[in-house]
């Protein structure tokens, strides 16, 4: 059974902090995908990365997908509040339409 | 405007009684699923469909059933419903259901069972 941990499960800093998530299995991906939900609503896609290694921007979040295409992280510079939300990654495996989510972290950012 | 379109948002009901959330997506996809969300516990499969006709079990079926008689609507029916299915229910949908296409959220339908 493939698996997807996601730490922190929370996490609450400080506007302007730096911060990292990470999301990590001891199986194979074909690709990993990172959502964000806010309270009341489903989850939307902010990125996919489908290579090992594969590095995405998008403005202030970095993704990296690691070498062996086991892990990813999500890295945010400069924290606003506006990125309070739970963040959950997905992978795809090796079967069409079996797509497994982690367990997410729940990123809380004070003014 | 390209969405996912899930009734009821909230439904409270009582144990045993039958009920059945629908879901609803206008652009064309095959590939819809249904999951559940629970604290701690992220989002588990419940069910999929590649297409019409064509559904399968997901993580977690037991208790649940699902139809695709037609390729935009994906309804899940509890036909017996009992307090551990109480959870936030979405439905979601994707061109493919490869893993690599972004999957389309419904709002979420919160249903407590009593």
């Amino acid at each position: 059974t493939q698996l997807l941990e996601q730490s922190p499960q929370f996490l609450s800093i400080q506007e302007g902090e730096n911060l990292t998530v990470y999301c990590n299995s001891s199986s194979v991906f074909s690709s990993l995908q990172w959502y964000r939900q806010e309270p009341g609503e489903g989850p939307v896609l902010l990125v996919t990365v489908v290579t090992g290694g594969e590095v995405k921007k998008l403005k202030r979040l970095t993704f990296q997908f690691g070498d062996a295409r086991k892990d990813s992280s999500l890295h945010i510079t400069a924290a606003q509040p506006g990125d309070t939300g739970l963040y959950l990654c997905a992978g795809g495996g090796s079967s069409a339409s079996k797509i497994i989510f982690g367990s997410g972290t729940r990123l809380s950012i004070r003014p | 405007e390209a969405q996912v379109t899930q009734n009821p948002r909230y439904l409270i009901t009582v144990t045993g009684k039958k009920l059945t959330v629908t879901c609803s997506q206008n652009m064309n996809h095959e590939y819809m699923s249904w999951y559940r969300q629970d604290p701690g516990l992220g989002l588990r499969q419940i069910y999929y469909s590649m297409n019409v006709e064509v559904t399968d079990k997901g993580d977690v079926p037991e208790g649940y059933k699902v139809s695709r008689k037609e390729k935009r609507n994906f309804p899940l029916i509890l036909e017996s419903p009992s307090p551990n299915q109480t959870s936030l229910y979405f439905c979601a949908s994707s061109l493919w259901g490869t893993g690599n296409e972004k999957l389309f959220f419904g709002s979420g339908t919160q249903l407590s069972v009593l």
